[in-house]
């Protein structure tokens, strides 16, 4: 079946203290991107990557790292989380580079920080 | 800077109604636009998409009207139901900005009572 996946699906956690989130596509899709999801806000953009060690700043990166050592997994890594990054995760993947492909999403991670 | 704008944010139908849902978008970069549904507890699915060299796309129940000029486009749902009873998210996508992405709109959130 094909799917993409992220792991937790819920975590709490505590200020700083690193956290990784991961995320893997079973589709041989070239591009990945996390998006969080805010009330009043929708999906807005972290991190994307075009293929296998391409990866650039989306709309709200700061407090955010990635990297893309293979074509199937994408992690999501918070250095020193903050409560302001509690939130609503989702991974997705599309067959090509860029916003013109339809995209897949996981279900997603909730993540809250105290 | 909100680059696709989505309203209504909330929306009441009650059972066969048409709830129509619009976008308005600014960058003429943009050359694709989907619409995501979302489930409670799931991750946004591709329902409809659209590129600017149409008018309307229809696709079962769902329809999508574009206007080019306007920079807007919409979502109407014919015969609605109480299981579409979801989130749905316009979206455009392309080579705005320079590089290549998809921006969400805010997010509507249908009930549709029975």
């Amino acid at each position: 079946e094909a799917q993409v996946t992220q792991n937790p699906r819920y975590l709490i956690t505590v200020t700083g203290k690193k956290l990784t989130v991961t995320c893997s596509q079973n589709m041989n899709h070239e591009y990945m991107s996390w998006y969080r999801q805010d009330p009043g806000l929708g999906l807005r953009q972290i991190y994307y990557s075009m293929n296998v060690e391409v990866t650039d700043k989306g709309d709200v990166p700061e407090g955010y790292k990635v990297s893309r050592k293979e074509k199937r997994n994408f992690p999501l890594i918070l250095e020193s989380p903050s409560p302001n990054q509690t939130s609503l995760y989702f991974c997705a993947s599309s067959p090509k580079t860029g916003g013109s492909q339809p995209q897949h999403f996981g279900d997603g991670t909730r993540l809250s920080i105290l | 800077q909100q680059q696709v704008k989505q309203s209504p944010q909330s929306l009441i139908v009650q059972k066969g109604g048409i709830p129509i849902i619009n976008c308005a978008y600014e960058n003429t970069a943009f050359d694709y636009f989907p619409w995501y549904q979302q489930f409670p507890g799931k991750g946004p699915a591709l329902l409809i998409a659209i590129r600017p060299d149409v008018s309307e796309k229809k696709e079962g129940r769902f329809t999508i009207s574009f206007n080019k000029s306007a920079k807007q486009f919409s979502l109407h749902i014919m015969d609605s139901q109480p299981g579409d009873s979801a989130t749905y998210f316009c979206a455009a996508g392309g080579k705005g900005g320079g590089y290549q992405k998809v921006t969400f709109g805010i997010g509507t959130k249908l009930q549709v009572i029975p």
